[in-house]
């Protein structure tokens, strides 16, 4: 079955810091990934997504690009802010079949960001 | 923007008590899913409802029920609770044709004493 496999965290960096979060899936065909956001006591918010391969998801300085190649979707940005601060969630929905639409999350990126 | 809405925002009930989360999705979304958040996990897919017709069936125990409505408002029902059915419920909505990107409510926390 589809699988989302993310980077171990926590991860805590200082403001300004370069951030990166791995993020690798197992899925038949041509899934969308994406990537949720959720903030302390808060639902899920969509940050990004990415519907084919070598597409670019872009929001609010945070990058990710479809890589078909290494079945990855890893999530960027140059320079965090202490806001940023949650857990980021990567998660895919399959190209089809019975499970039409569901999402498989991985299992969460905590990031603490301090001043 | 209209967001989807979730209600109650915080449940508690008793081991073998009965309850009922509404959602209330984006208008004009056609498709309603279920999630349960467990402390420290990712969302797990529970069901989903299309044009008020179930499409697709997670790990949802038999002991829980859902359904949509005509206004295409969800009902999560939840029978004979036990304490590790405590967790974030989140109900997403989406739109077939435009997309199908899901957009999640603020879910639903319940504990279960």
């Amino acid at each position: 079955g589809d699988s989302v496999t993310q980077m171990e965290g926590p991860v805590t960096l200082s403001e300004e810091a370069f951030l990166t979060i791995n993020c690798t899936y197992t899925a038949t065909g041509y899934p969308s990934l994406f990537w949720y956001v959720q903030y302390p006591g808060e639902g899920l918010q969509l940050l990004l997504k990415a519907t084919k391969a070598d597409d670019k998801g872009s929001n609010k300085g945070f990058e990710a690009t479809y890589r078909k190649e290494t079945t990855s979707f890893h999530l960027e940005k140059g320079s965090v802010q202490v806001s940023d601060s949650a857990v980021y969630f990567c998660a895919l929905v399959g190209a089809g079949g019975t499970s039409y639409g569901k999402l498989t999350f991985g299992q969460g990126t905590i990031l603490t960001v301090h001043p | 923007a209209a967001g989807v809405i979730q209600s109650p925002r915080h449940l508690i009930k008793e081991k073998r008590e009965t309850a009922t989360l509404k959602c209330y999705p984006i208008p004009r979304h056609d498709t309603v899913y279920w999630y349960q958040q467990g402390p420290g996990q990712d969302p797990q897919f529970l069901i989903s409802f299309y044009e008020k017709m179930q499409s697709d069936k997670g790990s949802i125990p038999d002991r829980f029920s859902a359904q949509q409505f005509s206004d295409y408002h969800s009902e999560l029902n939840m029978s004979s609770l036990e304490l590790g059915d405590s967790a974030l419920y989140f109900c997403a909505s989406s739109s077939r044709g435009r997309g199908d990107t899901q957009y999640f409510g603020p879910g639903t926390r319940l504990t279960v004493l």
